[in-house]
């Protein structure tokens, strides 16, 4: 499975876009990224996933560069629920995802 | 939508006895899970991948033999932490493949566990 990195912790204030990164440089060509978010003592949230093109569901966008090297997860109205960690993984095709130390989002009010 | 239901969501045991964890996948058949274990303000850590009909393949450093994985059927895998001590409290989480067509993953609510 690719590694991937992300920024340990962010801030966005609440109704605003939550913009969050993620590098995955080494990430093969068959593998997915995915992203899930954790509410504490809680099982993590599937969120939103891809492989090459961009996507949009009711949470959120996920926008994934060219050369599939980084990702963008946006929530584009946060509320003070979207408060979590959130974590990109990837890799798929019903193997195991290895979970990286993900990002602290806070949403301030 | 695709559940994941585990069982107990909490539970304390005294050291030296054991625990068991269920994992049920409710609305789809799973031949895959895994289990993964949470420590506090962690990361998940991929513990094992349950295997339906076969045995379970353990990542590097988890015991096999303390963590029993059994998957007997397509819609259950349970997690037996053997001989507990209190260094084996912790959140424990499992998983299983829940869209066949495009590989999502849906998650159970975890059980928190407490050696006493």
């Amino acid at each position: 499975d690719a590694k991937t990195t992300q920024p340990p912790s962010m801030d966005c204030a609440e109704g605003r876009a939550a913009n969050l990164p993620c590098n995955h440089s080494t990430i093969s060509g068959n593998e997915y990224v995915y992203w899930y978010r954790q509410i504490h003592s809680q099982g993590p949230q599937y969120i939103i996933h891809g492989l090459k093109n961009n996507e949009t569901n009711e949470m959120a966008s996920l926008i994934i560069t060219e050369d599939r090297k980084s990702s963008t997860l946006i929530l584009p109205h946060a509320t003070l629920r979207d408060t979590a960690v959130y974590y990109c993984i990837a890799g798929g095709g019903a193997q195991k995802l290895v979970f990286g130390q993900g990002t602290r989002l806070t949403i301030n009010p | 939508g695709a559940v994941v239901s585990q069982h107990p969501s909490w539970v304390i045991c005294k050291s030296g006895t054991s625990v068991k964890i269920e994992c049920r996948s409710l609305d789809f058949q799973a031949t895959t899970m895994f289990w993964y274990r949470q420590f506090p303000k962690q990361s998940l850590m991929l513990m094992a991948t349950s295997n339906e009909g076969s045995k379970a393949t353990y990542e590097q450093g988890v015991e096999k033999d303390k963590f029993l994985i059994n998957h007997a059927s397509l819609t259950l895998s349970t997690l037996t932490v053997t001989s507990a001590h209190p260094e084996d409290s912790s959140f424990y989480i499992c998983s299983a493949p829940s869209r066949p067509n495009n590989y999502g993953y849906t998650f159970g609510s975890g059980t928190r566990l407490t050696v006493v």
